[in-house]
């Protein structure tokens, strides 16, 4: 039983590159959510999704996109990468609501130079 | 005004004692509470989850929830070395999300 699966688990940018991070869930969950979070300090919002095929912007979109074309995926795209978006940025998904609470994937640590 | 408040920390607690952690919370219609346990470079484990006033206790943690003080507390009983964490609290709030507090951070002293 895998949960949510992020990749890659590091990865180092260069300013305006851009790339995608990967997550996926076994836990037929329909809430799936993006969260960046920045040394010391707490989750951030980033997007969120309801179900396959929508999507919403969280308390820190810009610079960020989402799809949501299956169930189980949930990817993030940056464009142009840059400094500011240094951070590990959280895959986690949910049951409608989120009233159980959440279950998060590993990770991803970017480092944009 | 944040919507989840907890003390930054480091809290730091000899082995063997109680570690209390606070949370307050500001959305009276919020109906559940959880805690989630952050090690250092990786991601948050749910620990507790309360929905009632009162306390629920499991193994050496026990969630304690006050709706009318709107307020949640995480105890850590004999708290060792290996509970030295950043401490989560989230609460689900009306609009259907978590909403996290910034975290404490706790030190259990050999």
């Amino acid at each position: 039983n895998a949960g949510v699966t992020q990749t890659p688990k590091f990865r180092i940018l260069k300013i305006g590159q851009s790339m995608t991070l990967q997550c996926t869930q076994d836990m037929n969950h329909n809430y799936m959510y993006w969260y960046r979070q920045d040394p010391g300090m707490g989750l951030k919002l980033i997007y969120y999704s309801v179900g396959a095929g929508i999507t919403d912007k969280g308390e820190v979109p810009n610079g960020y996109n989402v799809s949501r074309s299956t169930t189980e995926d949930f990817p993030l795209r940056l464009e142009l990468a840059a400094p500011s978006q240094t951070s590990v940025y959280f895959c986690a998904s949910s049951e409608p609501g989120g009233a159980k609470g959440y279950t998060f994937g590993s990770g991803t640590r970017l480092t944009v130079v | 005004q944040k919507e989840v408040e907890q003390n930054s920390g480091p809290l730091s607690v000899p082995e063997g004692a109680i570690a209390s952690l606070n949370c307050t919370y500001s959305d009276r219609g919020s109906q559940s509470f959880f805690w989630y346990r952050q090690y250092s470079g990786k991601s948050p484990e749910l620990i507790m989850f309360i929905y009632s006033n009162g306390d629920k206790e499991d193994g050496r943690f026990t969630a304690q929830l006050n709706k009318a003080s709107q307020y949640v507390s995480l105890l850590i009983r004999d708290s060792q070395p290996s509970d030295s964490a950043t401490y989560l609290c989230a609460v689900h709030n009306a609009g259907n999300m978590l909403t996290f507090g910034g975290g404490t951070r706790l030190m259990v002293k050999p």
